[in-house]
């Protein structure tokens, strides 16, 4: 089974908003990264949060993540168009060297 | 991008022939890393590679082989495709298993 599910699945809102995706997973972990991925390309990795952070930022992007939840959340702030595409959480299970991602939250960003 | 190719890019076969898809990386990253992305199941690892001649199974392994004689590539093998294999492949790298994934622009296989 899918170890990180993202929530929403889908996601609309005006350029400059704020953007929210949630996920959860379901065993301890080493590490959460979140990915992005452009329509027809490979995912990019966007940032990496290790068990003993809470919170992490780079840019515009602001990760938590709750380890007594099993919960992590990826917050985009002043959203852009570019910024459509789809996101995914790949929580690391403790003692595997593969990361599982779920299904993914598409972002869409409108004018 | 990171120096990941896959080829080729998009291939349409026929059920029951044999496939092979290459990823080469210019990195010298030591895991390599195989990945099927299916509408309503996100991606899936196939399998995986942490050293030459090294390598394990993910999830979604049945049907498939790899092989890695060098560092720079890792091949995927489909010995006899089904049409369950169409979907889009992903090679992804890393330095180390629990780092950041790089991802090559997939390769979209239909067999039909």
């Amino acid at each position: 089974s899918q170890q990180g599910e993202e929530d929403p699945q889908a996601l609309s809102i005006q350029e400059g908003e704020n953007a929210t995706m949630n996920c959860s997973y379901k065993t301890s972990i080493n590490n959460l990264q979140w990915y992005r991925q452009n329509s027809g390309r490979g995912l990019v990795h966007l940032i990496l949060i290790r068990s003993n952070e809470r919170e992490k930022h780079s840019g515009r992007l602001r990760v938590t993540l709750d380890t007594s939840k099993k919960s992590s959340s990826l917050l985009i702030t002043a959203s852009r168009a570019a910024d459509t595409a789809s996101y995914f959480c790949a929580p690391l299970i403790q003692g595997a060297q593969k990361l599982v991602f779920g299904q993914g939250t598409r972002l869409t960003i409108n004018p | 991008d990171a120096g990941i190719t896959q080829s080729p890019r998009h291939k349409v076969t026929e059920t029951g022939t044999p496939v092979t898809l290459r990823c080469h990386q210019t990195e010298n990253h030591r895991y390599m890393y195989w990945y099927r992305q299916d509408p309503g199941h996100g991606l899936r690892l196939i399998h995986y590679s942490y050293g030459v001649k090294d390598t394990d199974k993910g999830e979604v392994s049945d049907g498939y082989s790899v092989s890695r004689s060098k560092t720079e590539d890792f091949l995927l093998t489909l010995e006899s495709a089904t049409s369950s294999q169409t979907s889009v492949y992903f090679c992804a790298i890393s330095v180390g298993g629990d780092q950041p994934q790089h991802f090559g622009d997939g390769t979209r296989l239909s067999i039909l």
